[in-house]
């Protein structure tokens, strides 16, 4: 079973460059989420989405797109980085309904310089 | 909106002490409660949840948690830590009224010394 999967693992980019990030998951989750993860911050949402061709605002979704074509994958763009966007950045998916856990991708530890 | 405080940022423990981690939600109604850890370099991991039944919840590696509605409550627990509990803890809520999502605490980072 692949779970969730997250591409790349790693990124450096310079400021202004674009880049998108690519979340796939394989257990019909309808739930899929982008969080960002900072030291002493924990995880914040920035972004998330309950089924295919849906999106919602997080709690930080400045200098930050997605889009959910279809149900297995969730793309979360940046189109000007910023360093500070350096960051670690997780996905993950859930059933919709109460009573689902989440499971999580590796997650993509991007810089910007 | 929902929020979720883990009010302890570091711990300091040695092998064998008692470890317990603080998490208060802010939503009053049905919830599912879950604790993630995260091992160095490693993405975050399932540790135990509540859904519903029983408030004292038994996840792997011998941690426990125990839900207490009325103090809005769900703190981690294990009696006894082993250097390889060196992680980050992640409190989580998920409820209906706020359209299910997945929502964190600060974490935890715990250090437990050999």
């Amino acid at each position: 079973n692949a779970g969730v999967t997250q591409t790349p693992k790693f990124r450096v980019l310079k400021t202004g460059q674009s880049m998108t990030l690519l979340c796939a998951q394989d257990m019909n989750h309808e739930y899929m989420y982008w969080y960002r993860q900072d030291p002493g911050m924990g995880l914040r949402l920035i972004h998330y989405s309950v089924g295919e061709g849906t999106t919602a605002k997080g709690e930080v979704p400045d200098g930050y797109n997605v889009s959910r074509l279809k149900n297995q994958n969730f793309l979360l763009g940046l189109e000007s980085a910023a360093p500070s966007q350096t960051s670690v950045y997780f996905c993950a998916s859930t059933g919709g309904r109460q009573n689902t856990e989440a499971f999580f991708g590796q997650g993509t530890r991007l810089t910007v310089v | 909106a929902q929020s979720v405080s883990q009010h302890n940022h570091h711990v300091i423990l040695s092998e064998a002490a008692s470890l317990e981690l603080g998490c208060n939600y802010s939503y009053g109604g049905t919830v599912n409660l879950f604790w993630y850890v995260q091992y160095p370099g490693q993405h975050l991991q399932l540790l135990l949840k509540y859904f519903s039944g029983d408030p004292l919840v038994k996840g792997i590696k011998g941690f426990e948690a125990e839900f207490i509605k009325s103090k809005f409550s769900f703190n981690l627990r294990k009696p006894s830590v082993q250097w390889s509990d060196t992680a980050e803890y992640f409190c989580a809520v998920k409820n209906k009224a706020a359209g299910n999502k997945l929502t964190f605490g600060g974490g935890t980072r715990v250090l437990v010394k050999p």
